[in-house]
């Protein structure tokens, strides 16, 4: 049992190249959420899919996008990676029962 | 605008005595509470929550007091440890369903051996 887990753990992109952040769950989860971490920001919600087959907007959405690909996976896609994107990434997951949300271990991505 | 405060960047504590962390709301929907922990290079890990409806739930070592008037919540680590030193983040929800949370920017702490 794996819980949530994240690739890659560490990206560097110049400005204006794309990727995709892969995000998979294995505890049967219908909610999953994708943070970034900036420092003195604490955690903002990128986008986040209540169950499979739906997608929402969260905080701060912009320059990205999301795709559940199915139960166990959400991706986050940068089309044009900018500075500002540089940031620490988490996906979460949760049951939606208890609203405790599992996190991975993060994606550090420096865009330079 | 910050829906999620916590005012305290850090915090440091003697090994034992209690250590009380603190956050506040703004926004009044908000009915479901959590605090997390967080080690460097890892993701934050669950530590307690708290509905609306009540004032007070407690785990072991750790209590979350809400206080629903002032918009206040506290986690309280009594006997504080070691092991309790990283980042602290309180989360607050208010759309039913979703679980969509608001972090606030997280309290750092050190206890002291």
């Amino acid at each position: 049992n794996a819980g949530v887990t994240q690739t890659p753990k560490f990206q560097v992109l110049k400005t204006g190249q794309s990727m995709t952040l892969q995000c998979a769950q294995d505890m049967n989860h219908n909610s999953m959420y994708w943070y970034r971490q900036d420092p003195g920001m604490g955690l903002r919600l990128i986008y986040y899919s209540a169950s499979e087959g739906t997608t929402d907007k969260g905080e701060v959405p912009n320059g990205y996008n999301v795709s559940r690909l199915n139960k166990r996976e959400f991706s986050l896609r940068l089309e044009s990676a900018a500075p500002s994107q540089t940031s620490v990434y988490f996906c979460a997951s949760t049951t939606g029962l208890s609203g405790e949300q599992y996190f991975g271990p993060g994606t550090r991505l420096t865009v330079t | 605008d910050q829906q999620v405060k916590q005012n305290s960047p850090s915090l440091s504590v003697q090994e034992g005595r209690i250590s009380i962390l603190n956050c506040d709301y703004t926004n009044s929907m908000f009915d479901y509470f959590l605090w997390y922990k967080k080690y460097p290079a890892e993701g934050p890990t669950f530590l307690i929550s708290i509905s609306s409806i009540k004032d007070k739930n407690e785990d072991g070592r750790f209590t979350v007091f809400l206080n629903k008037s002032a918009k206040h919540l506290s986690l309280h680590i009594v006997p504080s440890q070691p092991g309790d030193s990283a980042v602290y983040f309180c989360a607050a929800s208010g759309t039913s369903g979703t679980y969509k949370y608001i972090f606030g920017t997280g309290t750092r702490l050190k206890v002291l051996a």
